[in-house]
């Protein structure tokens, strides 16, 4: 069993759509959360981070971790075609640099 | 600033072969994380270097190794290839590594290995 599992989907949405991305993991220790998204032939960029349980917001952008059910979530409110990418969950221990990757999931967002 | 720089950015190698890629950090950052990017893995982490020395490694066999020069560019290589390795390789840069504070991680776009 991977560490970190997410449905790679594809997902497909209609502009002004409220999307979720959902991953689960097994690793009780993890502390910190990440959501990257990364476009064709780019590399992930950082879209939000979350320590330890509980939600943050950023514009459009809301990350929620719940801990208890070892389960994140990003949302995405009023998508646009531009967010059209693959976004990627991504979790690690206390210390050290080490990041566990789910395989993405695929999201395009229809004008 | 300048970003992270990866380079080759697509290579085409045959079963048996190595290779050397490479990557060049961000100005003033220290710490070099190289990663494997397949579809049906996802990313997967390789190692990680600071200050020219491997800090963390990740489950790969020995064929993949790194190393980090005293200007914190980094190189990894991949010795008698196999069609496995196709993937996209991100290394991603950051300043001090030490606490894994994800907004100072950042990629590099990638060298695409196929491997026929």
């Amino acid at each position: 069993q991977k560490e970190v599992e997410q449905d790679p989907g594809p997902l497909s949405v209609p502009e002004g759509a409220i999307v979720s991305l959902n991953c689960t993991y097994s690793n009780s220790a993890f502390q910190y959360f990440m959501w990257y998204r990364q476009y064709s032939r780019k590399g992930p960029e950082l879209l939000m981070y979350t320590y330890s349980s509980g939600n943050k917001e950023d514009g459009r952008f809301t990350a929620q971790v719940d801990k208890s059910s070892k389960y994140i979530s990003l949302f995405i409110r009023d998508s646009q075609p531009s967010d059209s990418a693959t976004y990627l969950c991504a979790m690690s221990l206390n210390t050290g640099n080490q990041f566990y990757f789910g395989t993405g999931t695929s999201l395009t967002v229809i004008p | 600033k300048a970003g992270v720089t990866q380079t080759p950015r697509y290579l085409i190698k045959t079963r048996g072969q190595q290779v050397t890629l490479s990557c060049s950090p961000i100005s003033g950052h220290r710490s070099v994380s190289w990663y494997q990017q397949t579809p049906g893995q996802g990313l997967q982490f390789l190692f990680e270097y600071f200050s020219e020395t491997q800090r963390n490694k990740g489950n790969f066999p020995g064929r993949f190794s790194g190393r980090q020069f005293s200007n914190s560019r980094s190189e990894m290589n991949v010795s008698t290839l196999e069609l496995g390795d196709s993937a996209l390789y991100l290394c991603a840069s950051s300043f001090m590594g030490g606490r894994p504070l994800p907004h100072e991680q950042f990629f590099g776009p990638g060298t695409r290995l196929t491997v026929l």
